[in-house]
């Protein structure tokens, strides 16, 4: 079946440590993002990629970084830069090569900072 | 600029009844437009989109949406609602790469 997966499902992190939230996808789409949700705001956008080796900081970005070295796979570094952390991650794809064109979510990561 | 207002926080409704969420949008060119569902610690699933073409959009599991241009709206109905149903609902709007997100409806169904 194709998809999108995250992992961890659940991650703890103490203060001051870097963690890495996994995302791979198998619908061979060109376009990714990340997305942070917190109760009642919404998702804001923390980074996307259009095509591989390539990506933009969304409204979110600082604290966080990407890389974009495959086309199946997107990962997140939530760094200690970032102040408040806690929060459900989100990883989406979509085709891509700009189509106006619904994205795919992943089960998202919860995040909780110890 | 593409933005997305979602009038309510929380819908709360009698299983049986009527669904109304409502969005409005406010775009540049016309839009494409989507609603997602979410049950909880999950992702997000597409129920329906409109991008050109006939104004009822006919969704996943009972939902249909109208685009009314006029009124700048997109509001997902369902005429009997579920226990199942309850969950967060997003709007969302797109003309370029990026959509943009409304804050979410979570619906409540009571028995």
């Amino acid at each position: 079946d194709g998809g999108i997966t995250q992992s961890p499902k659940y991650l703890f992190r103490k203060e001051g440590q870097n963690v890495t939230l996994s995302c791979e996808q198998n619908l061979n789409h060109d376009a990714m993002y990340w997305y942070r949700q917190d109760p009642g705001q919404g998702l804001r956008l923390i980074y996307y990629s259009q095509i591989v080796n390539d990506f933009q900081k969304g409204d979110i970005a600082e604290g966080y970084s990407v890389s974009r070295e495959k086309k199946e796979s997107f990962p997140l570094t939530v760094t200690s830069a970032q102040k408040n952390p806690t929060a459900f991650y989100l990883c989406a794809s979509s085709i891509g090569g700009g189509g106006y064109n619904e994205q795919f979510f992943g089960p998202g990561t919860r995040l909780t900072v110890l | 600029a593409q933005s997305v207002t979602q009038l309510g926080s929380h819908v709360s409704v009698s299983e049986g009844a009527l669904v109304l969420l409502r969005c409005n949008y406010s775009s540049s060119v016309p839009p494409y437009l989507f609603w997602y569902v979410q049950y909880p610690n999950q992702g997000l699933q597409l129920l329906l989109k409109y991008t050109t073409g006939a104004t009822l959009v006919k969704g996943i599991n009972g939902f249909e949406a109208e685009f009314k241009k006029s009124e700048t709206s997109f509001h997902l109905t369902k005429p009997s609602a579920h226990m199942s149903d309850a969950a967060e609902y997003f709007c969302a709007v797109l003309n370029g790469y990026i959509p943009t997100f409304g804050r979410g409806t979570s619906l409540i169904v009571h028995p």
